[in-house]
C-alpha cells in the first residue's frame, strides 16, 4: 500500500478563498484523523471519523472548517473562508482499528496571506 | 490523556553517546503509550508503541521506551546516537475506554528536537 496519501502537499490562498484539504487512507483502515500542527498549539487533533461516521469533531475550531468522509477511500478538509491564522500543516492519518497505530501522511502545509 | 509533557523541548548530543528524551503524562483511565519521529517536511512515523505487557517496549532504529505506571512516565532512550537520528519525537498517548480499548485519537506532547552532533 502507498501509505496514507494528502494533496495537495503545499497550499498557498488569500485570506477569505476556500481551501480544500484531500486525504486518501490506507486501505482497509476503519479509523480517520485529522490533525493540524503549528509552532504554538503543537499537534492538536481536529476530527475522527470511524467507518465513515464522524465521531469527535471538537477539536474542530470553528464552524469556518468542515470535515467529509463520503466513502472508505476518501475524506475532505475544508476551510471557508479561510485566515492568516489557519496557516499550519493539516496531517491526515488512517489506523486499522482504534488499537492499532496510525499512519500518518505527509501532511499539507497551508499558507493563507 | 489531559495532557502529555516532553520535558526537554531540545536535546543536543554528540554522535555514539546515548540519549534519553522524557516523556510524562496526565490520565484518569488507562493509557497506550506511543513515540513518533518526525524528519523535516515530512510526516509523523511511528518508532514504538506500548499496548500491554511488558514495560520496556523496543522499536526501530534502536530505540527503546520504558512504561512506569506509577510514575506516569514513557522514556525514550537509545544507546548510541547517529547523525541521522537527528528529528522532531513526540510521545503521544491514547486513553482507552471501560472496556480495555482505545478510540484510537492521540494526544501529542509538544515534541522534542534532538539534534545530533558530530
Amino acid at each position: 500500500d502507498a501509505g496514507v496519501i494528502q494533496s495537495p502537499r503545499h497550499e498557498v490562498t488569500e485570506m477569505g478563498q476556500e481551501v480544500t484539504l484531500r486525504c486518501k487512507p490506507i486501505s482497509g483502515h476503519d479509523y480517520l484523523f485529522w490533525y493540524r500542527q503549528t509552532m504554538m498549539r503543537g499537534l492538536e487533533l481536529l476530527i475522527y471519523f470511524n467507518n465513515n461516521v464522524p465521531i469527535d469533531d471538537s477539536g474542530m475550531p470553528e464552524d469556518r472548517f468542515s470535515a467529509k468522509m463520503p466513502n472508505a477511500s476518501f475524506s475532505t478538509l475544508k476551510i471557508q473562508p479561510s485566515e492568516p491564522r489557519d496557516s499550519a500543516v493539516y496531517f491526515c492519518a488512517s489506523s486499522l482499528d482504534g488499537n492499532t497505530e496510525a499512519f500518518f501522511g505527509q501532511g499539507t502545509r497551508l499558507t493563507v496571506v | 490523556a489531559q495532557s502529555v509533557t516532553q520535558l526537554d523541548s531540545q536535546v543536543p548530543v554528540f554522535e555514539e553517546a546515548p540519549v534519553e528524551l522524557r516523556c510524562n503524562y496526565s490520565s484518569s483511565v488507562s493509557v497506550y503509550l506511543f513515540w513518533y519521529v518526525q524528519y523535516p517536511n515530512q510526516g509523523l512515523q511511528l518508532l514504538l508503541k506500548y499496548l500491554s505487557g511488558s514495560t520496556l517496549v523496543k522499536g526501530i532504529n534502536g530505540f527503546e521506551a520504558e512504561f512506569n505506571k506509577s510514575q506516569t512516565s514513557f522514556h525514550l532512550r537509545k544507546p548510541s546516537v547517529h547523525i541521522s537520528d537527528t528529528a522532531e519525537y513526540f510521545c503521544a498517548v491514547s486513553d482507552l475506554n471501560a472496556g480495555g480499548t482505545s478510540y484510537g485519537k492521540l494526544t501529542f506532547g509538544q515534541g522534542t528536537i534532538l539534534t545530533v552532533h558530530p
